[in-house]
């Protein structure tokens, strides 16, 4: 199984609503990422966990809060977010985050924020 | 350090024609290397990765691209262009270790019927 699946596909939220974006993978993987994507722009990592620590978190506003309960299941609660915060939320995983790592992506989760 | 540039957001080949998709690469240490395709409202899809191993490094739907350390590239082909090749196409650049992948900006390849 090497599927990374992330629900939901779709969310609209308002900037009071608190909602949270699931990620899992049965890969065995020990590193997951959490990626914002812009239309028509690259992802950009928002945090990385590895072996459900996290390791590292790219200056993300606290109005994102990422939880990693084990080591198939990643989580991005979402609290006050702004309409800019409207993208498209990636999750991955990848064998350890080591050298050369692949990482391995979910669909996505649509998010609009009105 | 490290980044990659993607020359072309932009690329149109009719179907048939060989695919070519620039990307150059800045790593102050040997890098790992990548090739991701995105279809519309998808996520990432590996296509190929350099790893030292070989230059020339053979990925899936066709897709080959060669590392060339004196020019600091590290360009996309294909062959023959499908309609199917049409997406975003990003090329990645990892240091190795535990530091993040840095993405190109992508170029969307349009293919012509």
């Amino acid at each position: 199984d090497t599927e990374v699946t992330q629900t939901p596909k779709h969310l609209v939220m308002g900037m009071t609503n608190k909602k949270s974006l699931k990620c899992e993978q049965h890969m065995g993987h020990r590193a997951m990422y959490w990626y914002k994507q812009k239309a028509k722009k690259p992802p950009e990592l928002m945090f990385v966990y590895s072996y459900e620590k996290l390791s590292i978190n790219e200056s993300v506003p606290s109005r994102f809060s990422p939880e990693c309960p084990n080591s198939s299941l990643l989580n991005l609660h979402l609290h006050a977010l702004q309409p800019e915060d409207s993208a498209l939320y990636l999750c991955a995983s990848s064998q350890d985050g080591g050298a050369g790592d692949t990482q391995y992506f979910g669909p996505g989760t649509r998010l609009t924020v009105l | 350090a490290q980044s990659v540039t993607q020359l072309g957001s932009h690329v149109s080949v009719s179907e048939g024609a060989l695919v070519l998709l620039r990307c150059n690469y800045s790593s102050s240490v040997p890098p790992y290397l990548f090739w991701y395709v995105q279809y519309p409202n998808q996520g990432l899809q590996l296509l190929l990765k350099y790893t030292s191993a070989a230059t020339l490094v053979k990925g899936i739907n066709g897709f080959e691209a060669e590392f060339k350390k004196s020019e600091t590239s590290f360009h996309l082909t294909k062959p023959s262009a499908h309609m199917s090749d049409a997406a975003e196409y990003f090329c990645a650049v990892s240091p190795g270790g535990y530091q993040k992948v840095t993405f190109g900006t992508g170029t969307k390849l349009q293919v012509i019927p």
